[in-house]
């Protein structure tokens, strides 16, 4: 099983719909998780955190579910804008290194 | 917004050639780290660099690649004797301490080896 794994895609999301995708990982002991977006040949850049107990930011809402071992990232009333690819990427340990996703691509079509 | 600087944007060198990548990490940060991607591919881990030393590094990271925090700010990679399978987008990142605290990247250095 690889360390972090994401679906492809990409996700054809109309404008103004909602979008859902997962990332699964493998190291039970991972403690911080993140979702990052990715535009085309650009770096990374930290959209947010995940928490435990989930958080939302605008119309991004981030679950972690430590007992299957997945997050999700949910993005509502989805703008054009939100074309991207998102990056899953975990830290076992405060300071260790960030693993990454391969990426799920997400592309809103007017 | 503090921000993670990385010179140059874009590099081309000749397969063999030594080439060294800067980047200016954020000033109160005291991890550093460089990743590479190859185009269409996932975001690798290098090295991680901490109190002056080397942390981690991935298996990626053989004997070509070295890593200088020569002064206060700049923060370098080296690549000794470059193979054409080095051509990968290079990003730097710095983090604060403290756990869910993200990964600052740089803007990258396009490395080109022809």
């Amino acid at each position: 099983r690889k360390e972090v794994e994401q679906d492809p895609g990409p996700f054809n999301v109309p404008e103004g719909a909602t979008v859902a995708f997962n990332c699964t990982y493998s190291n039970s002991a991972s403690q911080s998780f993140f979702w990052y977006r990715q535009d085309c040949r650009k770096e990374p850049k930290l959209l947010m955190s995940v928490y435990s107990s989930g958080n939302e930011d605008g119309r991004f809402t981030a679950q972690l579910n430590r007992a299957s071992q997945y997050i999700s990232l949910l993005i509502r009333d989805s703008k054009l804008s939100d074309s991207a690819t998102y990056l899953c990427a975990l830290e076992a340990a405060a300071g260790n290194k960030l693993t990454f996703g391969g990426g799920t691509r997400v592309l809103v079509k007017p | 917004e503090p921000e993670v600087t990385q010179t140059p944007s874009h590099q081309v060198t000749q397969m063999g050639q030594e080439v060294i990548l800067r980047c200016v990490p954020i000033s109160n940060h005291l991890y550093f780290y460089w990743y590479r991607q190859i185009l269409g591919q996932k975001v690798e881990f290098l090295v991680s660099f901490y109190n002056n030393e080397i942390s981690e590094k991935s298996e990626i990271f053989d004997d070509q690649f070295s890593v200088e925090r020569p002064d206060g700010s700049n923060f370098t990679l080296k690549i000794r004797s470059t193979k054409l399978e080095d051509s990968a987008m290079y990003f730097c990142a710095s983090k604060s301490t403290g756990m869910n605290y993200g990964y600052t990247f740089g803007s990258g250095t396009r490395l080109t080896v022809v």
